[in-house]
């Protein structure tokens, strides 16, 4: 079945470690995003790529990197500059028709 | 700074009840606005996809509307079910790649 496939769901890291989270899809879309959401607040842009070697910051970029080397794959790598990290985190991709996203499952990460 | 605003926060309606929430989002610089329902446990998937001002769509018992000159758009269930409860998430889109999403709305229905 065509879709996105996050891993992993759930993440515990130590303060001061960097870790990726992994993204892929098969619906041959062009363009992927990667959001966060927090509680009470709606999904907020980190980085989005619209084709494949070319990404872009979001609103909350800071404190994260993205590479975008196959069209199927875009890792986030959270930093250890990300002050507050912890959070949930959801990759998207966009059917260029109509815009409307795909969401995968989401990736929670804990900094312990 | 573009801000898109949902009306309520939250909402607890009983089984059968008729229901609508808001979205609220710039008048200026609109390319769509889309809907989304997100379960728990599951990812958000699409409910509707709106490009013009006086939209209309419907899926079922639930149904939008949109108007892009005073910049807001309503969801509408009828005879809400349990199945419905749900947090709906509106997506402002600027251009087709620059989307804006509001805090959402999170349905209970009572049995």
């Amino acid at each position: 079945d065509g879709g996105i496939t996050q891993s992993p769901k759930y993440l515990f890291r130590k303060e001061g470690q960097n870790v990726t989270l992994s993204c892929e899809q098969n619906l041959n879309h062009d363009a992927m995003y990667w959001y966060r959401q927090d509680p009470g607040q709606g999904l907020r842009l980190i980085y989005y790529s619209q084709i494949v070697n070319d990404f872009q910051k979001g609103d909350i970029a800071e404190g994260y990197s993205v590479s975008r080397e196959k069209k199927e794959s875009f890792p986030l790598t959270v930093t250890s500059a990300q002050k507050n990290p912890t959070a949930f985190y959801l990759c998207a991709s966009t059917d260029g028709n109509t815009g409307e996203l795909f969401f995968g499952e989401g990736s929670r990460l804990t900094v312990l | 700074i573009l801000n898109v605003e949902q009306s309520p926060q939250s909402l607890h309606v009983q089984e059968g009840d008729s229901t609508n929430f808001t979205c609220s989002f710039p008048s200026s610089n609109f390319y769509a606005l889309h809907w989304y329902r997100w379960e728990t446990a599951k990812s958000p998937e699409a409910l509707f996809v709106m490009t013009l001002n006086g939209d209309e769509k419907k899926k079922g018992r639930i149904s939008a509307t949109l108007n892009t000159k005073e910049g807001y758009s309503y969801l509408y269930i009828k005879g809400s079910q349990p199945e419905d409860s749900a947090t709906y998430l509106c997506a402002f889109y600027s251009s087709a790649s620059k989307i804006i999403f509001g805090s959402g709305t999170r349905l209970s229905i009572r049995p």
